[in-house]
């Protein structure tokens, strides 16, 4: 099945910092969320972005769909951004273009 | 307006006592998921039903099963929980099944 790589796993900022958070995949996909978990495990959905650029408040993503990467951009970083960032996709091909495969996270820290 | 509804958020229940866990929604999607997700890992996909079509994951233990009554609601039964079946359970929606996915809030299992 497709391989979904995030990296780097563990970041630690002070509020105020900018950072960048990078989604690698293995195959061509059809679909590509980045997901916030909460400290309550919610998972809030930040950008369904397939391709192309995206922007909303102090968030941006990216995806170079023909390199197979994401970017996840977070300026100006506050206490309440912090928690684990998930790339999720589905692949274009084969019988499973309905499965999110998730990698593996970036625990942010945002301290004051 | 909370679209994807799970409840409880928390259950506690004993070794080997049946439990089910419930998921509605208001959006109208044709797709609902079932993910789990043990502590400090990423998500993955149980089963999931296209209208009343039900498909498994190869994986997915025996123990797991699933009802979709009608469109708004869904069901996770866990026949025997073991302790190892501890862990948060994510339900999803999608219109299409290479949609957007939206997810609930969860429901955080403790098996004691």
């Amino acid at each position: 099945g497709i391989q979904v790589e995030q990296s780097p796993p563990d970041l630690i900022l002070q509020e105020g910092a900018n950072s960048t958070l990078r989604c690698n995949f293995s195959d061509s996909v059809n679909n590509l969320q980045w997901f916030h978990q909460n400290p309550w495990g919610q998972l809030i959905n930040l950008f369904y972005i397939p391709s192309g650029t995206k922007q909303n408040g102090r968030l941006s993503a990216t995806t170079v769909a023909t390199e197979r990467y994401s970017l996840l951009y977070i300026s100006s970083s506050q206490t309440t951004d912090s928690g684990v960032y998930f790339c999720a996709v589905t692949p274009n091909s084969g019988g499973s273009n309905y499965k999110l495969t998730f990698g593996k996270g970036t625990l942010l820290t945002v301290n004051p | 307006d909370a679209m994807v509804i799970q409840n409880p958020r928390y259950q506690v229940t004993q070794f080997g006592k049946p439990v089910t866990l419930s998921c509605s929604q208001t959006l109208n999607h044709n797709v609902m998921y079932w993910y789990q997700q043990k502590s400090s890992q990423a998500p993955k996909l149980l089963f999931h039903y296209y209208d009343k079509d039900f498909n498994n994951e190869a994986d997915t233990p025996d123990n797991f099963q699933s009802r979709r009554p009608n469109t708004s609601f869904c069901f996770l039964d866990i026949r025997s929980p073991g302790l190892g079946d501890a862990a948060m359970y994510l339900c999803a929606t999608s219109r299409i099944r290479d949609s957007l996915k939206y997810f609930g809030p969860g429901t955080r299992l403790l098996v004691l």
